[in-house]
């Protein structure tokens, strides 16, 4: 079936440093891909999205291509901030027809530190 | 600000007793909406598909008759946990597409509903 596998965390990073968050897919068809963010005490948040291969999402200094040869969808950022730490959650959804819901990795939990 | 919004966010009643959750899209209508839940350290696993003005639809494993879902309008969807156990403590979270297809709309989620059951 579709799955999503993404590292395991905690990642615990210093400011300012560099973050990967690796995420790689199986899908039976051809998914659009999602990063969601959960910040503490709050719900899910897109963060990025690409819908076809090659294309780069991106938002907040974040990045992710997609990668079809390699079935990822890398997460990263250049210079993290504290304000950083969350639950990242990679996810992919199948372009069928009719509303089909995310299928989630288990989620990377990131933590910056001063 | 939150376009779903999730009621409670947090709940503790006794084992047996019922539990309702209610989900409403703010500011779009929603014919379907996604109930997940989440155990720690875990990814959300997708409970149900809930379908306005019909039945939803439940993954595999998924009983029907303890969690009701209840899609009565295009703006709110409920789910209820019945005879609630210990075993159901969880996280609860819905979303909702805003627009039509899932995977060209964006997806948002309500901020969740922490049930412990004692």
């Amino acid at each position: 079936g579709d799955s999503v596998t993404q590292m395991e965390g905690p990642v615990t990073l210093s400011e300012e440093a560099f973050l990967t968050i690796n995420c790689t897919y199986t899908a039976t068809g051809y998914p659009s891909l999602f990063w969601y963010v959960q910040y503490p005490g709050e719900g899910l948040q897109l963060l990025l999205k690409a819908t076809k291969a090659d294309d780069k999402g991106s938002n907040k200094g974040f990045e992710a291509t997609y990668r079809k040869e390699t079935t990822s969808f890398h997460l990263e950022k250049g210079s993290v901030q504290v304000s950083d730490s969350a639950v990242y959650f990679c996810a992919l959804s199948l372009q069928r027809s009719g509303n089909t819901p995310l299928v989630f990795g288990k989620g990377t939990r990131l933590s910056v530190i001063a | 600000g939150a376009v779903v919004s999730q009621h409670p966010s947090w709940v503790i009643c006794k084992s047996g007793t019922s539990v309702k959750i209610e989900c409403r899209s703010l500011d779009f209508q929603a014919t379907t909406m996604f109930w997940y839940r989440q155990f720690p350290k875990q990814s959300l696993m997708l409970m149900a598909t809930s379908n306005e003005g019909s039945k939803a639809t439940y993954e595999q494993g998924v009983e029907k008759d303890k969690f009701l879902i209840n899609h009565a309008s295009l703006t709110l969807s409920t789910l209820t946990v019945t005879s609630a156990h210990p075993e159901d403590s969880s996280f609860y979270i819905c979303s909702a597409p805003r627009g039509g297809l899932v995977y060209n709309s964006p997806l948002h989620f309500g901020n969740g509903t922490r049930l412990t059951v004692t």
